[in-house]
């Protein structure tokens, strides 16, 4: 079993639509990061967080840490944001400097 | 300069041969990372460089795979006799401070190479 999981591994929307990925860890973490990568390869960092809730511009991301349990929101999606989202978690401890990361999100957003 | 910096975009090698991909860190990160991408997969970690210290190799997965860094600055991933297994995409990332609750990862748009 893989340490991140993420659900669901496919999803299509419509324009506007309101989006939620889940990514769910087994292991103690020191921060949780949402990526996402466009065809073609180039990654980018949306968020990083250890707890609570972040907001940037229409994407929101929520995590549990009792729960060990994130979830990106999309508000309002856009062909746009169509991409792989992926969650990657730092572990605790020594190596805490390594991520782990989920298969990703495929995301497609249709007009 | 602008973000992390890989060269060369895209690596077309035949089988055998010997590759070398390059990453400029921005300025001023002390950690770097090298991930690979293989088609429809998640990012598996290689190797990671911290400053001065003994790099974390734990990831390189054959000895033809090795990586170098000099100071904070450039590194150089060298992959020796290729199999058509290396084909991925070869990503780096860097970050400001190591501690990773303080510093998002920056990554380059990749290397891809093709083992033909």
């Amino acid at each position: 079993k893989n340490e991140v999981e993420q659900s669901p591994q496919n999803l299509t929307a419509q324009e506007g639509e309101f989006i939620t990925i889940n990514c769910s860890y087994s292991v103690g973490i020191s921060a949780l990061h949402w990526l996402q990568q466009h065809p073609g390869g180039g990654i980018v960092s949306l968020f990083m967080l250890s707890s609570g809730k972040k907001k940037h511009g229409r994407l929101i991301a929520t995590i549990n840490i009792q729960e060990k349990h994130s979830s990106l929101h999309i508000t309002a999606s856009h062909p746009r944001d169509s991409a792989v989202y992926i969650c990657a978690v730092s572990n605790s401890g020594g190596s805490n400097y390594k991520l782990t990361f989920g298969k990703g999100t495929l995301l497609t957003v249709n007009p | 300069g602008a973000g992390v910096s890989q060269s060369p975009s895209n690596k077309v090698t035949e089988k055998g041969k010997d590759v070398e991909l390059r990453c400029d860190p921005i300025s001023g990160h002390t950690a770097l990372y090298w991930y690979r991408q293989r088609l429809g997969q998640g990012l598996e970690f290689l190797i990671y460089f911290q400053g001065n210290s003994a790099p974390d190799k734990s990831g390189l997965p054959s000895d033809r795979f090795s990586a170098e860094r000099t100071g904070e600055s450039v590194s150089t991933l060298t992959i020796q006799r290729t199999q058509q297994e290396d084909s991925a995409v070869y990503l780096c990332a860097s970050r400001l401070i190591p501690h990773p609750g303080n510093s998002p990862l920056h990554f380059g748009n990749g290397t891809r190479l093709t083992v033909t």
